[in-house]
């Protein structure tokens, strides 16, 4: 089964809009943390937001913020106010156990394109 | 900080060659990562290493993978014999900090293998 599912491969977001892109995880631990990251055309991974699994607050950063649902085991992030240079590749991803010495599972992304 | 820093940026080869990515982790990182992306499967786990001991190399798709990490600043990934299945972007990444903190990634190498 897959730990992390998003399941919209591409979406289209108007400039100075807001857009949600989902992000869906699979695990049995109680402790885990889940990370959003940017990958624009150049190709560099760039970490966006963190969220943990016991963290009560949703996560902002800037014109970042996540929707963690824990019931319903999402975690979507939002991008408010949405920007040209906003244009790329987003990945969800899942780091389980309270330790954090497991890796990151990645789900396989969402392309986002910002028109104008 | 210089961040994770991976050579070469790009290798094409030839099918049957030996081909050595490196990478540089940020310095007093703990943890180092290699991944690998296509289009197909998207970012997999290759095999990580804590204080430069490999923990879990099950990501390694077959022995024509090896990684090591001989001391805490230098990382390889070798592939021998390449085959153009592997063609790919082979990232770095490293860790270090409490268990909220996120990977830091290298800018990877993209492969080609012919």
């Amino acid at each position: 089964a897959q730990k992390i599912t998003q399941t919209q491969p591409g979406m289209f977001v108007q400039e100075k809009e807001a857009v949600t892109l989902d992000c869906t995880y699979d695990t049995s631990d109680q402790s885990y943390g889940l990370f959003w990251y940017k990958q624009p055309s150049s190709g560099e991974m760039i970490f966006l937001i963190y969220q943990g699994s016991y963290d009560e607050q949703n996560a902002t950063e800037g014109r970042y913020s996540l929707n963690f649902q824990k019931a319903r085991k999402s975690a979507n992030l939002v991008i408010s106010a949405s920007q040209l240079g906003d244009s790329a590749m987003y990945f969800c991803a899942m780091r389980e156990g309270g330790s954090g010495n497991t890796p990151l599972v990645f789900g396989k992304g969402t392309r986002l394109s910002v028109i104008a | 900080d210089a961040g994770v820093i991976q050579s070469p940026r790009h290798e094409v080869t030839e099918m049957g060659q030996e081909v050595t990515l490196r990478c540089k982790p940020i310095s007093g990182h703990d943890y180092l990562f290699w991944y690998r992306q296509t289009m197909m499967r998207g970012l997999e786990l290759l095999i990580y290493f804590n204080n430069n001991v490999p923990i879990d190399d099950s990501g390694m798709p077959e022995d024509r993978f090896s990684a090591k990490m001989p001391n805490a600043s230098f990382s390889t990934l070798k592939i021998q014999p390449s085959e153009p299945r592997d063609s790919a972007v082979y990232f770095c990444a490293s860790r270090g900090g409490p268990r909220n903190s996120p990977l830091h990634f290298g800018n990877g190498t993209r492969l080609t293998v012919t």
